[in-house]
């Protein structure tokens, strides 16, 4: 696998269900990102994890739970979830941090999550 | 608040013609400027990017232009081929805050 691998591709999970989104760089990257993309809205950046610790939480509901346990891997954890939570769901990493380089990020293909 | 607005929801092109597309922002003053593209299902992937001191950056057919005065970056394709259909993103950037646009969805028509 080459790039940021994300899984699953499509979710659809009820209200009170939990579930969680995976992401995995193989890029050796140090910086990683959690994004929202709703339709007709622009990419909105949720979580940032820097070196493995949480930078930035963009006032993000709390049934969204990320986890970063090494450099290399993300997770979103989900749990009672909204309708309008449905979305694409993209994780990115770049070499370092934002403010250190200006790197260019690299996406994932996305999970298509549909809330019912 | 800091607003990021890209010209249109959609453009259509004549093949071989040159694309311009535009972003604007307003209350906020980036240091740097990514431009990305994103076809339907997939990650953005990236272009470009512009720093606030340059004028202009290209790279093969594409080419960006960055105005800190006119808070303003255009991005051309020249010569532009139905492949080059797509979504394009501008994300300016200054320290740990990036912002991206909405995006223009760009179609090549043959």
């Amino acid at each position: 696998e080459t790039g940021v691998t994300q899984t699953p591709r499509h979710l659809v999970m009820g209200m009170t269900n939990k579930k969680s989104l995976k992401c995995e760089q193989h890029l050796g990257h140090n910086a990683m990102y959690w994004y929202k993309q709703s339709a007709k809205k622009p990419l909105e950046l949720m979580f940032v994890y820097n070196f493995k610790e949480q930078t930035e939480n963009n006032s993000v509901p709390s049934r969204f739970s990320p986890e970063c346990p090494n450099s290399s891997h993300l997770f979103l954890h989900l749990h009672t979830l909204q309708p309008e939570d449905s979305a694409l769901y993209l994780c990115a990493s770049s070499q370092d941090p934002l403010a250190a380089n200006y790197n260019e990020q690299f996406f994932g293909p996305g999970t298509r999550l549909t809330v019912l | 608040s800091q607003k990021i607005e890209q010209n249109s929801e959609a453009l259509n092109i004549q093949e071989g013609k040159t694309a311009t597309l535009t972003c604007n922002y307003t209350n906020y003053s980036p240091a740097y400027l990514q431009w990305y593209r994103q076809d339907p299902g997939r990650g953005p992937v990236f272009l470009l990017l512009i720093r606030e001191n340059e004028k202009e950056k290209r790279k093969e057919r594409l080419k960006v232009t960055f105005d800190t005065t006119l808070k303003q970056s255009l991005f051309h394709i020249t010569a532009s081929q139905p492949a080059d259909s797509a979504t394009y993103l501008c994300a300016p950037l200054r320290d740990d805050k990036i912002i991206f646009g909405k995006g223009t969805r760009l179609h090549i028509l043959p």
